[in-house]
């Protein structure tokens, strides 16, 4: 049983498109997350959710936005794919009463040509 | 803002040697602190965390940490590491009564048969 899954595992497009990447979560969780990791492994969280606020970082491109169609789902969608948005993205889940433990998906790896 | 160091970017060992990798935050309050691990082509692992209580904390695979209030630290211990520990290491501070993680850059661990 995967707690958190991730659609697709790999995506390479071209510049200029708009893809979206779906996550979800099967653990009941309030809270889903997602993170980009560069080629340098850096982690750096792109929005939190928790059904009732969205905290988006601030230097994420407004290209990138999250969609939840319900509390189990936490989708990525991204407008005019640039280059530099190559990475690969990670969703994750956690819950208030676990003290913020972070269950992550198994990845998407974006190529952008 | 919080921030959380690690300080070595880059930690090459051989099999059986003794592993200390360290890890700082800067934030006064109340903190859950955490180390994840994330072996390579994988999605990232909780390996242990901190809440309250004693400041030794035990995880898996023979890991473990320790909380210094005083030093705002919680470096991650191994005495004897093995060549399957080869992966990221990366530590997390969450504020008491938040719910989005700091993680630190990372730490990069090769052991070497």
């Amino acid at each position: 049983d995967t707690a958190v899954s991730q659609t697709p595992k790999y995506l390479v497009t071209q510049m200029g498109n708009d893809k979206s990447i779906k996550c979800e979560q099967n653990l009941g969780h309030d809270t889903m997350y997602w993170y980009k990791q560069d080629s340098k492994k850096f982690l750096k969280i792109m929005f939190s959710y928790n059904n009732k606020e969205l905290i988006i970082n601030e230097t994420v491109p407004n290209r990138f936005s999250p969609k939840s169609p319900d509390k189990a789902h936490l989708n990525l969608h991204i407008n005019s794919l640039e280059l530099g948005d190559s990475a690969v993205y990670f969703c994750a889940s956690s819950q208030g009463g676990e003290g913020g433990t972070q269950y992550f998906g198994p990845g998407t790896r974006l190529t952008v040509l | 803002a919080q921030s959380v160091s690690q300080h070595n970017h880059h930690v090459i060992l051989s099999e059986a040697a003794s592993l200390e990798l360290g890890c700082n935050y800067s934030y006064g309050g109340t903190v859950n602190l955490f180390w994840y691990v994330q072996y390579p082509g994988q999605h990232l692992q909780l390996l242990l965390k901190y809440f309250s209580g004693d400041p030794l904390v035990k995880g898996i695979k023979g890991f473990e940490a320790e909380f210094i209030k005083s030093k705002f630290s919680f470096n991650l211990r191994k005495p004897s590491v093995q060549w399957s520990d080869t992966a990221e290491y990366f530590c997390a501070v969450m504020r008491g009564g938040s719910y989005i993680p700091t993680f630190g850059r990372g730490t990069s661990l090769i052991v070497h048969p």
